[in-house]
């Protein structure tokens, strides 16, 4: 059975930094894409990037690249978020998703539980 | 403001069909092929159709999709209480090079 499991809550204040993770079990994790999605308070939903942790090609959505870094490791299968200066307005559920097929055709089969990030003085 | 536009609600009575729209362009959805997520109230989403009208098994036959052109729509049939949930679109923008969601609509089953 596929499982991605993220990690729990997190409330950080405004300059701290934050790194979420998201362990994936039951298939072969180099072999597909991991993906993040932010969904802020009552809002949508908004593709963050994506790597395949078979080479750790990773690419970012325009709006968040330079603002958050996406990383794997392999040997215990698990991809991270983190930011080096968080935001009030990085206050949002924060999913970690496998890709089906490759990015260009990005349909998302798997869905990790979500983690809460509440940025806050 | 998303590339994808869709109504911000539709509501439906109990046993009725409904369809959700979602407008693109010619660098999304006009090329690539569409994806259509629920998200149920306080979960994370759940793939409801792939490759423009494709179901994952389990999804009942009371969900389809199509496109045509730069568009693309959700149906459901048979609407059950337990449909009320956000649906989002999603595809690739190849101007962006980055996927992309609709904003989002909710489905209110009166």
């Amino acid at each position: 059975e596929v499982q991605l499991v993220q990690s729990g809550a997190e409330v950080k204040k405004p300059g701290e930094s934050l790194k979420i993770s998201c362990k994936t079990s039951g298939y072969s994790f180099t072999s597909y894409w991991i993906g993040w999605v932010r969904q802020m308070p009552g809002k949508g939903l908004e593709w963050m990037g994506i790597i395949y942790p078979g080479d750790s090609d990773t690419r970012y959505s325009p709006s968040f690249q330079g603002q958050v870094t996406i990383s794997a490791d392999k040997s215990i299968s698990t991809a991270y978020l983190q930011w080096s200066s968080l935001k009030a307005s990085d206050t949002a559920m924060y999913y970690c998703v496998r890709l089906r097929t490759v990015p260009d055709i990005p349909i998302v089969d798997y869905w990790g539980q979500g983690t809460l990030v509440t940025v806050s003085s | 403001q998303s590339v994808l536009t869709q109504p911000p609600s539709v509501s439906a009575a109990p046993g009725q069909k409904v369809t959700i729209s979602c407008s693109g362009s010619s660098s999304n959805i006009g090329n690539n092929y569409v994806s259509w997520y629920q998200q149920l109230p306080g979960t994370a989403p759940k793939l409801l159709i792939y490759d423009n009208n494709k179901r994952p098994s389990g999804i009942p036959d009371r969900f389809s999709g199509s496109k045509s052109g730069t568009s693309a729509t959700l149906g459901i049939t048979g609407l059950q209480t337990g449909d009320e949930a956000d649906y989002y679109c999603g595809t690739w923008d190849s101007s962006l090079s980055a996927a992309v969601f609709g904003g989002g609509t909710q489905l209110t089953v009166l």
